[in-house]
């Protein structure tokens, strides 16, 4: 089972600044199988990037992900109030499917 | 657009068996793949198994001998039972389709959450 780290576990910024947050996985996750989700409380959560680096339909482009092998990157560029939330990385390479345990981005 | 629609007992006793329908709107679920997912504070985001339209499954190897997904086309649901179940399986459990595609694994239609209580 391919595990899925998390850094920061969680991110105090201000609105208008920019995040940067990661994930890593204990093995390489083959063709970029990554994708990365936002989740606000009581609901569920919400694709934002898949393929490691292609957005999801309707998500702005301050949505950036990056990254290959082991070690992926989502950039949030200028945070909106409502971006506000807890992220999760998951790899589809290999079953079972596996999720980060989240960073939670808040208010400063 | 696809909406996707948990339903089932919000509460279940230790050692009965858990069981969920999803049902959805908006579109078929021939051709595409569907998963069930839970979420609880202490193992976060834990996928639990998944089905194709036609009936082939794939369960998370941690829960394979407890569950079963199935889905009834006619009613355009699926269905998930986790039996013997204990205060471990206390979670919301989400519903979920994976998008038509070749690298299909991720998810990007999530019913809104069924949260389910194991206790006596």
């Amino acid at each position: 089972e391919i595990v899925l780290t998390q850094s920061p576990g969680s991110l105090s910024l201000s609105p208008g600044e920019g995040a940067t947050l990661f994930c890593r996985a204990s093995q390489t996750i083959s063709s970029s199988f990554l994708a990365w989700y936002q989740q606000k409380h009581g609901q569920a959560p919400r694709l934002l990037i898949y393929g490691a680096s292609s957005r999801a339909t309707g998500i702005p482009d301050r949505f950036s992900g990056s990254g290959s092998a082991t070690d992926f990157t989502l950039n949030i560029s200028r945070l909106e109030p409502e971006d506000f939330a807890f992220y999760y990385c998951q790899q589809y390479a290999t079953s079972p499917f596996t999720f980060g345990p989240g960073t939670k981005v808040d208010i400063k | 657009q696809v909406q996707l629609q948990e339903s089932g007992p919000g509460l279940v006793k230790p050692s009965e068996t858990l069981s969920l329908t999803c049902t959805v709107s908006g579109d078929s679920i021939n051709n595409y793949y569907w998963s069930w997912i839970r979420q609880s504070p202490g193992k976060g985001l834990e996928w639990i198994g998944y089905l194709y339209y036609r009936g082939s499954t794939s369960y998370n190897p941690s829960l394979k001998s407890r569950v079963t997904i199935s889905a009834d086309t006619s009613k355009n649901q699926f269905s998930l039972k986790l039996t013997s179940v204990t205060a471990a399986d206390t979670a919301t459990y989400f519903c979920a389709r994976h998008p038509r595609a070749n690298n299909w694994g991720f998810v990007d239609f999530w019913g809104q959450g069924s949260p389910v209580t194991v206790s006596s």
